[in-house]
């Protein structure tokens, strides 16, 4: 069965400062990642996502992620973090179901708190 | 272009009650999946509804029950409410007809069993 591990449950740094948040899957097939970002009592927004290609994909709000098949990694990096980006992140791995990828299957999330 | 929705925002129901939340896909997206986030057991897949019918299926019980109509509009039902139903119920859509597709997520339903 697939699964999406997030190591971190909450991690702080400074504005300005670069993050790192990590993302290991366990998934049989070619996986579909993705990462969303949900602001409290709000729903997932999209930051990127990979399907196939370029292992270095850019996101939305300076984003990007490295896929890395050897390491069942998906990292996600930022190199200078806003007071805006506190947040609570998921990373998630597309299932192929009946028809299509329509199944998420998400991490545990990592809570991000960012100091002044 | 209009993202997902989902009516109510909010809602508090008794335990035994049965409740009934709504979805509305952007539109063109012919896919709906909803899901349960909770504290404990984070985002958890419901089910999957394409051209009205279900197409896949997670590992809830039955008082779980969903529908979508004929303009991709999806409703989920959970009869016989329990505390534990406590959530943030969430609805993505997609296009439904390809492999490589994202989801979209509506902004939530919050259900307070008491």
């Amino acid at each position: 069965a697939q699964s999406v591990t997030q190591p971190d449950i909450h991690i702080t740094v400074s504005e300005g400062a670069s993050l790192e948040l990590r993302c290991n899957y366990s998934y049989g097939a070619t996986p579909y990642l993705f990462w969303y970002v949900q602001s409290p009592g709000q729903g997932l927004q999209l930051l990127l996502k990979y399907f196939s290609g370029d292992t270095l994909v850019q996101g939305i709000k300076g984003f990007e992620a490295e896929f890395k098949r050897s390491q069942s990694s998906f990292n996600l990096r930022k190199p200078s973090v806003h007071w805006s980006d506190a947040a609570e992140y998921f990373c998630a791995v597309g299932v192929i179901g009946t028809g299509t990828a329509s199944k998420l299957t998400f991490g545990t999330g990592t809570r991000l708190q960012v100091t002044l | 272009k209009a993202g997902v929705t989902q009516t109510p925002r909010y809602l508090i129901k008794t335990r035994g009650q049965q409740v009934t939340l709504s979805c509305s896909p952007i539109s063109g997206h012919r896919s709906v999946s909803w899901y349960q986030q909770t504290p404990g057991q984070g985002l958890q897949f419901l089910f999957e509804y394409f051209s009205e019918t279900q197409r896949n299926k997670g590992n809830f019980p039955g008082r779980f029950s969903g529908r979508q109509f004929s303009n991709s509009r999806s409703e989920m039902n959970v009869s016989t409410l329990e505390l534990g139903d406590s959530a943030l119920y969430l609805c993505a859509s997609s296009f439904g007809s390809a492999n490589q597709e994202t989801q979209y997520f509506g902004p939530g339903t919050r259900l307070l069993v008491l």
